[in-house]
């Protein structure tokens, strides 16, 4: 089963309003899980590592005023991405793993800007 | 850097047919290697994973793959392809010295399998 779960799924909302989306590591502790964004018919692009307890690792080009991690347990972080617009509709998709084991991914969030 | 090529971004074959999916990858100390299954809107699954030891390295749904480091290769193969194959493939790589956690993508393969 799951090991990963993400949540909501899909969500809509309209322009310059905030989501926040859940990722949860079902029956391990994950002190560092990783959000990624997909573009349509793309590949998978790493945003950010989450730490918990601490703050997150954004990559280059990622604005951390835009989207907020908060990685405030060992199994739930949450990707908030504030004041939204179009261009961030997108696919995100949050991953985590045990020690010495493959990372598991959440089913992703699609999410639309109107 | 690391990174992973994927040659092809799509793939078509026969029901039956072979199915060879090529991934290449770039690094200067041998990698963590895998490849994950994505179906439409769906998160990522994992096929199968390269780390240390066997060469060859048998995954679910009859998927296996070869890392071949003279080749910088992690090719995915199944014998006989089946409807349920149709999907998004990722080759993925993971630098074990870097202390980096994160895995690095290749731009993906999409496979049609026609009946």
């Amino acid at each position: 089963g799951a090991v990963v779960s993400q949540h909501p799924s899909r969500v809509i909302c309209k322009s310059g309003t905030s989501v926040k989306i859940e990722c949860r590591s079902l029956d391990f502790q994950a002190t560092t899980m990783f959000w990624y964004r997909q573009f349509p018919k793309q590949s998978l692009m790493l945003m950010a590592t989450s730490n918990e307890g601490s703050k997150a690792t954004y990559e280059q080009g990622v604005e951390k005023d835009k989207f907020l991690i908060n990685h405030a347990s060992l199994t739930l972080s949450t990707l908030t991405v504030t004041s939204a617009h179009p261009e961030d509709s997108s696919f995100y998709i949050c991953s985590a793993s045990k020690i010495n084991s493959p990372l598991h991914f959440g089913n992703g969030t699609r999410l639309t800007v109107t | 850097a690391q990174s992973v090529t994927q040659l092809g971004s799509h793939v078509s074959v026969s029901e039956g047919a072979l199915v060879l999916l090529r991934c290449n990858y770039s690094s200067s100390v041998p990698p963590y290697l895998f490849w994950y299954v994505q179906y439409p809107n769906q998160g990522l699954q994992l096929l199968l994973k390269y780390t240390t030891g066997a060469t060859l390295v048998k995954g679910i749904n009859g998927f296996e793959a070869e890392f071949k480091k003279s080749e910088t290769s992690f090719h995915l193969t199944k014998p006989s392809a089946h409807m349920s194959d149709a999907a998004e493939y990722f080759c993925a790589v993971r630098i074990m010295d870097t202390g980096r956690r994160a895995l690095t993508f290749g731009s993906g393969t999409r496979l049609q399998v026609q009946p």
